[in-house]
C-alpha cells in the first residue's frame, strides 16, 4: 500500500518551453502533496505544498508563476514548470500525506522525475 | 538559522557489521524525526519515526535514538549487508501545531562492503 507514481521518469526539453509533471497516489486518498526539488549531492528542497481544491503554498524564493500546481483531485496533483531554462534541470519529487494519517507525519514519496532542459 | 547536519561523507563498513550514522540539528525543536533511504535517481522510502518524548525506536534490524538535549539523533542498521547500500536521509518536523512541513538533511551515503 501508500504508493506514490510519477509521470514521466525522465524528460529533455528544450529551453522556453513548459512541462508538466503527474504526481499520483495510487491505492489512497491524499490531503497534501509536496513538491521538491533536489540538485545533486544536495538535500530535498520543498518548493511548494498543495491542498485538493485549493492554492498551493509556495516556499521562499519559488516563483509561483513559473512553477504551477494542481492539486485537483485526493489523487492527482502536477507540477507544470513553465518557460523552462537550463538551471531548471533537476530531479523534482513528489510525496504524498494519506489521508488516513498513519505515523504522524509520514509522507509517501513518488520516484522522482529527472528534467533536462537543454 | 535552523540547520541539520549529516555526514555527507561517505560511510564504509564491512558486512555484518553495525552501521551508526548521525543526525545533528540545531536552532530547532522537532516534535519528531524521520529517517528515510534513498536510491541514487530514485525518491526517498520512509523508514522510521521517532519523537521527541521517545528516547528509542526499533524495526527489525534497524535502530534509531533521539537525544533532544544532544540535539542528535543515531540511526542504526546491525547486522549489515551490502542490499543496504544507499544514502539515509535524516528529516525533521517542526514543534507547531497544524501543519507539519518536513526539513530534509543532505544525507549520508552508506557502502556496505562484501
Amino acid at each position: 500500500g501508500a504508493v506514490v507514481s510519477q509521470h514521466p521518469s525522465w524528460v529533455i526539453c528544450k529551453s522556453g518551453t513548459s512541462v508538466k509533471i503527474e504526481c499520483r497516489s495510487l491505492d489512497f486518498q491524499a490531503t497534501t502533496m509536496f513538491w521538491y526539488r533536489q540538485f545533486p549531492k544536495q538535500s530535498l528542497m520543498l518548493m511548494a505544498t498543495s491542498n485538493e481544491g485549493s492554492k498551493a503554498t509556495y516556499e521562499q524564493g519559488v516563483e509561483k508563476d513559473k512553477f504551477l500546481i494542481n492539486h485537483a483531485s485526493l489523487t492527482l496533483s502536477t507540477l507544470t514548470v513553465t518557460s523552462a531554462h537550463p538551471e531548471d534541470s533537476s530531479f523534482y519529487i513528489c510525496s504524498a500525506r494519506s489521508l488516513a494519517g498513519g505515523q504522524g507525519n509520514e509522507q509517501f514519496f513518488g520516484p522522482g522525475t529527472r528534467l533536462t532542459v537543454l | 538559522s535552523q540547520k541539520i547536519e549529516q555526514n555527507s561523507e561517505a560511510l564504509n563498513i564491512q558486512e555484518g557489521k553495525t552501521a551508526t550514522l548521525t543526525c545533528n540539528y540545531t536552532n530547532y525543536s522537532p516534535a519528531y524525526l524521520q529517517w528515510y533511504r534513498q536510491d541514487p535517481g530514485r525518491g526517498p522510502v520512509f523508514l522510521l519515526l521517532i519523537r521527541e518524548n521517545e528516547k528509542e525506536k526499533r524495526k527489525e534490524r534497524l535502530k534509531v535514538t533521539f537525544d533532544t538535549t544532544l540535539k542528535q539523533s543515531l540511526f542504526h542498521i546491525t547486522a549489515s549487508q551490502p542490499a543496504d547500500s544507499a544514502t539515509y536521509l535524516c528529516a525533521l518536523a517542526p514543534n507547531s501545531g497544524g501543519y507539519q512541513k518536513v526539513t530534509f538533511g543532505i544525507g549520508t551515503k552508506l557502502q556496505v562492503i562484501p
